[in-house]
């Protein structure tokens, strides 16, 4: 089945540390996604991709990194720079940028970081 | 800045009852809007897209209507279910420029009671 696929689903650092969260898509998709979701919050954009090897920042970009490397993959760093790490993080892909074809976004099932 | 706003914030009805989300935006220069379902500490799944130059779409009990000029959107569900609980959240894409993502609104959680 394709898919969206974000590990691990829970995650528990120490505050300083960095931590990386995975996403993988098996879609065949140019277009990722990073987006962030807070409680009483709309989900935040924080990295997108349009193709492989280019990235550009979103609305909360500071204290978060990315690669795409791969078509599949778009990891994301946490960085010790991000205030305030905690929240849960969703990794989105779609056919192609929405703007050209409006082309619907697919969803992972989150990584929920908390940073102590 | 685009703003997206969906009322009510929380709804809870009886099984069977047809009912209707709002999504206000503040922007009218949009690409298209998004509904979504999220289910509790999951991801969202996309139900409907509506581009800027329709006026609705539909998927089974779902029917979502688009009018840009007013800045809103509904969603309307039939014949609710039990399974039909989640928060639904809508999103636009702006067509203004500035970053290619949707800008979400904070969603309305729906409880279908039995």
């Amino acid at each position: 089945d394709g898919g969206i696929t974000q590990s691990p689903k829970y995650l528990f650092r120490k505050e300083g540390q960095n931590v990386t969260l995975s996403c993988e898509q098996n879609l065949n998709h140019d277009a990722m996604y990073w987006y962030r979701q807070d409680p009483g919050q709309g989900l935040r954009l924080i990295y997108y991709s349009q193709i492989v090897n280019d990235f550009q920042k979103g609305d909360i970009a500071e204290g978060y990194s990315v690669s795409r490397e791969k078509k599949e993959s778009f990891p994301l760093t946490v960085t010790s720079a991000q205030k305030n790490p905690t929240a849960f993080y969703l990794c989105a892909s779609s056919i192609s940028r929405p703007s050209q074809i409006g082309s619907p976004l697919h969803f992972g099932n989150g990584t929920r970081l908390t940073v102590t | 800045k685009q703003e997206v706003t969906q009322i009510p914030a929380a709804l809870s009805v009886p099984e069977g009852e047809n009912l209707v989300l709002n999504c206000s935006f503040t922007d009218s220069a949009i690409y298209n809007l998004q509904w979504f379902r999220q289910d509790p500490g999951k991801g969202l799944t996309s139900l409907l897209l509506i581009q800027s130059s329709q006026r609705e779409q539909t998927s089974g009990r779902l029917n979502a209507s688009l009018d840009k000029s007013s800045g809103r959107s509904t969603l309307y569900i039939a014949a609710s279910q039990p399974g039909d609980s989640a928060t639904y959240l809508c999103a636009v894409l702006p067509s203004g420029g500035g970053a290619d993502g949707l800008t979400f609104g904070k969603g309305t959680h729906l409880i279908i009671q039995p």
